[in-house]
Parts: C-alpha cells; structure tokens; sequence
C-alpha cells in the first residue's frame, strides 16, 4: 500500500510570491493534517481536512490556507511568502476509524529568499 | 504550561544500555499517544502508540502512559547506533483532536 505522496520536494520562492503544495493521503484515509516544521519551533500544527471540511486549525496567519478534494488529496497554500516561511512542510493522512494515528509524507521542503 | 513538553537533549546513551526519553502533556483529558522518530533531513516515522496507562511492548521499545501524572515516556533497551535521531512525542489533545507535537529530544548513541 503506498504511502504518503508529497510534492513538490524541494522548491524555492521568493518573497512576495506564493506556493502550493500536493499531498496524497494513504489509500483509504480521508484525515490530511499539514504540519510546519522548523528547527526553532519544531512541528506546528497548520490544519486539518476530513472529508472535503476543514476540521481543526492552528495559530497561523491567514496566509496559509488548505483544501481537500473528494479523493483525498490535499493541497495547502501560502500567499505573500516571508523569510519566515522557509521550512519543511509535513503531509500527515489518517483513517480516523480506528483511533487517530497519523502517517506522515516525506514533506516539501521550501525555501524562501 | 506548553501543550506538549520534551527536553531538547541531546541525550547521549552508550551502545547496549537503555535509554530514557520523556514527556508530559498539559491536557488532562487526553487519551491517545504517540512516539515518533525522526533522522535528519527526513519525515518523522511512528514507532508506536499508547491509549492506556501501563506499559507497552514492541521489539526493544517500550511506551510507558501514566495519565494521572500526565507523563508518558519511552525506553530503547539495548540501544543501538541507528537509534540515534530525534524522538518526538505527539498527544490527541481532548479538547479539539489536534495532535499536538513536542519539540524532540535528540539521542546519541555511542558507540
């Protein structure tokens, strides 16, 4: 069964300008959780989908959004990019049938200049 | 009080004996746990997951929940050179099922 797809891996923007990251789900979950990982503040919970409907959301600006589709995939946003923004952004999927156990991606690496 | 509390390390452990990593949570209600793994420049991988107080075996690792001190630990018996990454503990916060993530404790294992 394959696991989570991420793309893309790496990539580099620059400021001002926007990304979008892809995020396949295991087969079968409908749970995509996206993660913010930095060496300063470690794994920052950004949000959550199930089923199409964002579900939990953590303490980031505006600028970051997500969606979901009717397959499952995920694709998460950022607008205005900031220097700050330059981390490594974690894909998470989980069935949420049984229990909440999640499975991460190999994650988009983004740097911003 | 952080949601989720680790020390940073590093934790240094010669090879073969156990090592010792811990957390505590501040949401008493929560019930499900995680520990997870996670070498440089890589995703963090699970190792296992903890619902009831009490210990829990797999292989050379052991989970550990007691939910009245809010602290759930883990323990690598004979510890190995690959076992040297960052360990993250992850709780289902009660409130609102977010899976909140501590900062890590980095492990070194000497060999």
């Amino acid at each position: 069964k394959a696991g989570v797809t991420q793309t893309p891996r790496y990539l580099i923007k620059t400021r001002g300008q926007q990304v979008t990251l892809s995020c396949s789900p295991i087969s079968g979950h409908r749970s995509v959780s996206w993660y913010q990982q930095t060496p300063g503040q470690g794994l920052q919970f950004l949000f959550e989908y199930f089923s199409e409907t964002q579900r939990n959301k953590g303490n980031f600006p505006g600028r970051f959004s997500g969606r979901q589709f009717s397959n499952s995939r995920s694709e998460m946003n950022v607008s205005t990019l900031e220097l700050g923004d330059s981390a490594l952004y974690l894909c998470a999927s989980s069935s949420r049938v049984a229990g909440n156990t999640i499975y991460f991606g190999e994650g988009s690496w983004l740097t911003v200049v | 009080q952080k949601e989720v509390e680790q020390n940073s390390g590093p934790l240094s452990v010669p090879e073969g004996a156990i090592a010792s990593l811990n957390c505590t949570y501040s949401d008493r209600g929560s019930q499900s746990f995680f520990w997870y793994r996670q070498y440089s420049g890589k995703s963090p991988e699970l190792i296992m997951s903890i619902y009831s107080n009490g210990d829990k075996e797999d292989g050379r690792f052991t989970a550990q929940l007691n939910k009245a001190s809010q602290y759930v630990s883990l323990l690598i018996r004979d510890s190995q050179p690959s076992d040297s990454a960052t360990y993250l503990c992850a709780v289902e916060m009660n409130r609102d099922d977010k899976i909140i993530f501590g900062k890590g404790t980095r492990l070194h294992i000497l060999p």
